[in-house]
């Protein structure tokens, strides 16, 4: 069945370093991708998305680009801020799941000033 | 915009006892979801509402059931509260028939059962 694996946190990180969060799935045929965070104490809220093949999503400084020969869709910035603390969930849909999202277990982000 | 509301925001229960989970959307969207978060297990779909008038089953509805009320509002039930249903509750929202559009989610209601 699909499924969605991403690297475990908690990531710590100092601001302005560099973010990698790793996102790689298993899926049939085409999904959709995307990056959702929660910051404390709040809902989930879609952060980028990409539908196909070397598509790559972009929003608040953050990137991923959906890589099908890796099945991957990590998470990156160029230099993270406090603000970006937060949990990101990496999710994909397709025809297999019945359209509904399959998400990854969430990665915690610290960032220290 | 209120968005996606949720109440309570936090509820605490012995087991054998019900409660109701309460929500409702402004955004005028027919699809609606429950989730469940736990440590380490992502999100986890109990039930979900397609359209006004229609329930489906998630991955993990045991012990749990729904009502689509009206379009705004999707309520989850636990009539016999368990120890294993200690969770964050998330309803979440969504445009129906848009493949790629987000869901909204409300802030969620954390829920013990001791």
């Amino acid at each position: 069945g699909n499924s969605v694996t991403q690297m475990e946190g908690p990531v710590t990180l100092s601001e302005e370093a560099f973010l990698t969060i790793n996102c790689t799935y298993t899926a049939t045929g085409y999904p959709s991708l995307f990056w959702y965070v929660q910051y404390p104490g709040e809902g989930l809220q879609l952060l980028l998305k990409a539908t196909k093949a070397d598509d790559k999503g972009s929003n608040k400084g953050f990137e991923a680009t959906y890589r099908k020969e890796t099945t991957s869709f990590h998470l990156e910035k160029g230099s993270v801020q406090v603000s970006d603390s937060a949990v990101y969930f990496c999710a994909l849909r397709s025809m297999d799941s019945n359209y509904q999202l399959i998400w990854g277990a969430g990665t915690k982000l610290i960032i220290k000033p | 915009n209120a968005g996606v509301t949720q109440t309570p925001k936090f509820q605490v229960l012995k087991t054998g006892q019900s409660m109701t989970l309460q929500c409702a959307q402004d955004m005028n969207h027919n699809s609606m979801y429950w989730y469940r978060q736990d440590p380490g297990m992502g999100l986890r779909l109990i039930y979900y509402s397609a359209s006004e008038g229609t329930t489906d089953k998630g991955e993990v509805p045991n012990g749990y059931n729904v009502s689509r009320l009206n379009k705004r509002e999707f309520s989850l039930r636990l009539e016999s509260a368990a120890p294993s249903q200690t969770s964050v509750y998330f309803c979440a929202s969504k445009e129906q028939g848009l493949f790629n559009s987000p869901l909204h989610f409300g802030n969620g209601t954390r829920l013990t059962v001791t």
